[in-house]
């Protein structure tokens, strides 16, 4: 089955520490993205990658990176510069940047110790 | 820049008739997705509206009505399981296809 899978599923960051998302899909797709999901506000867009070895800053990229060195891959590392990194993180993908669907994973929730 | 907006909450009866409004302002309009979210879930793909009018797909359908900055979801005969959040996005044709999400609809069916 194709899909997008996002590990691990809880994710615990003790002060100072950076951790990193994984995010894979096997669905062939170009584009990559992601999200970060807080009570009560939209999704917002942290990362993007329209292609491998290429990715820009969304709106919220403070305190976060990424890599693109494979197709299928995306991680994201949330740095201790994030001074907020509570949330529920969304990977998605699409086939590519032209206004395709994208579609999630199942989401990766950080919480902080 | 662009805005959406969408009411926070609505309740509706098992086998009843619920419609979920989005306007929104955005400049270079592309298209408007619904996603279904259930809490702690990914949201998953509804529906797509690029141009005016209606598009049924089973027990939802979603209309659009660019001209008036605005779209709804209908969802026909409702299930317990319907119980989710309702995302509208709309997408904006600025180079990259950003998607801008509101901040969803919180949708309770009660028996």
């Amino acid at each position: 089955d194709g899909g997008i899978t996002q590990s691990p599923k809880y994710l615990f960051r003790k002060e100072g520490q950076n951790v990193t998302l994984s995010c894979e899909q096997n669905l062939n797709h170009d584009a990559m993205y992601w999200y970060r999901q807080d009570p009560g506000q939209g999704l917002r867009l942290i990362y993007y990658s329209q292609i491998v070895n290429d990715f820009q800053k969304g709106d919220i990229a403070e305190g976060y990176s990424v890599s693109r060195e494979k197709k299928e891959s995306f991680p994201l590392t949330v740095t201790s510069a994030q001074k907020n990194p509570t949330a529920f993180y969304l990977c998605a993908s699409s086939i590519a940047d032209r206004g395709e669907t994208q579609y999630f994973g199942p989401g990766t929730r950080l919480l902080v110790l | 820049g662009q805005n959406i907006d969408q009411p926070t909450e609505m309740t509706a009866t098992e086998g009843a008739i619920v419609q979920i409004n989005c306007t929104y302002q955005t400049s270079g309009f592309n298209g408007l997705f619904w996603y279904q979210q259930h809490a702690g879930e990914a949201p998953t793909f509804l529906s797509y509206n690029v141009l005016d009018g209606l598009e049924e797909k089973g027990r939802f359908s979603s209309f659009l009505s660019r001209s008036k900055g605005y779209s709804y979801l209908l969802l026909k005969e409702l299930q317990m399981k319907d119980s989710a959040s309702y995302l509208c996005a709309v997408r904006a044709n600025t180079g990259f296809q950003k998607l801008v999400f509101g901040t969803g609809t919180r949708l309770l069916v009660s028996p």
